[in-house]
């Protein structure tokens, strides 16, 4: 079974000042997919970012990046020029690839940070 | 594109009742996943239907169940609710061919069920 483990339950960061968000997850799985998915108060689960385990660059979505360390199993995300409206919670997601077996469109979240970002 | 839809947005129930919640998938979406949000246990998956098909169900009890219409929309029904079915519930969908790789989940904005 899959693990996503968020460290941080809460960040917080003046606007337009960078902030990094943990994540780590366990799995034997060579072949998976790694996300981040932002969750504002209105609940609305919004995708920020993913990356395939199999690519080595790292993802990167205007303002959003990060660090994905296939071997120490971390998969951290940089928010740069943080914005008021990047106050929401983070979670972190695990999807298993093409493995032929059944947990395809399950995702397995971490905690979540809660970030508040400063004006 | 409308995104997906779920309804109701709000549903307030009493101990040992049922209820069945909807979930609209974005067009030519055909795999829908459900979640369970609570501020104690986070995000747990329910279950994922594809082509009317339960195809991945997730550690709850029988009380949870869900289906798929050939419309690919998908309802979740929980029956003799208990107060810890309290929670926000939300569907996710996804454009997944057959057993290829699947693509990332776009949500809704949820069911927020509460339990009296």
């Amino acid at each position: 079974a899959q693990t996503v483990t968020q460290s941080q339950p809460e960040m917080s960061v003046q606007e337009a000042e960078t902030v990094t968000l943990s994540c780590t997850y366990d799995t034997s799985e060579n072949n998976y997919y790694l996300f981040w998915y932002k969750q504002p108060p209105s609940r609305q689960m919004i995708l920020v970012i993913r990356q395939e385990a199999y690519k080595q660059q790292n993802a990167t979505e205007n303002r959003f990046s990060v660090n994905f360390q296939k071997a120490a199993k971390s998969f951290s995300l940089k928010i740069s020029d943080s914005q008021l409206g990047d106050t929401a919670m983070y979670f972190c997601a695990f999807m298993r690839g093409n493995a032929g077996g059944t947990s395809y469109g399950k995702l397995t979240f971490g905690q979540g940070t809660i970030l508040t970002v400063h004006p | 594109k409308a995104g997906v839809t779920q309804t109701p947005r709000y549903l307030i129930k009493t101990r040992g009742q049922q209820v069945t919640l909807s979930c609209s998938p974005i067009s030519g979406h055909r795999s829908v996943s459900w979640y369970q949000q609570t501020p104690g246990q986070g995000l747990q998956f329910l279950f994922e239907y594809f082509s009317e098909t339960q195809r991945n169900k997730g550690n709850f009890p029988g009380r949870f169940s869900g289906r798929q219409f050939s419309n690919s929309r998908s309802e979740m029904n929980v029956s003799t609710l208990e107060l810890g079915d309290s929670a926000l519930y939300l569907c996710a969908s996804s454009h997944r061919i057959a057993y290829s790789m699947n693509t990332e989940a776009f949500f809704g904005q949820g069911t927020r069920l509460t339990v009296v």
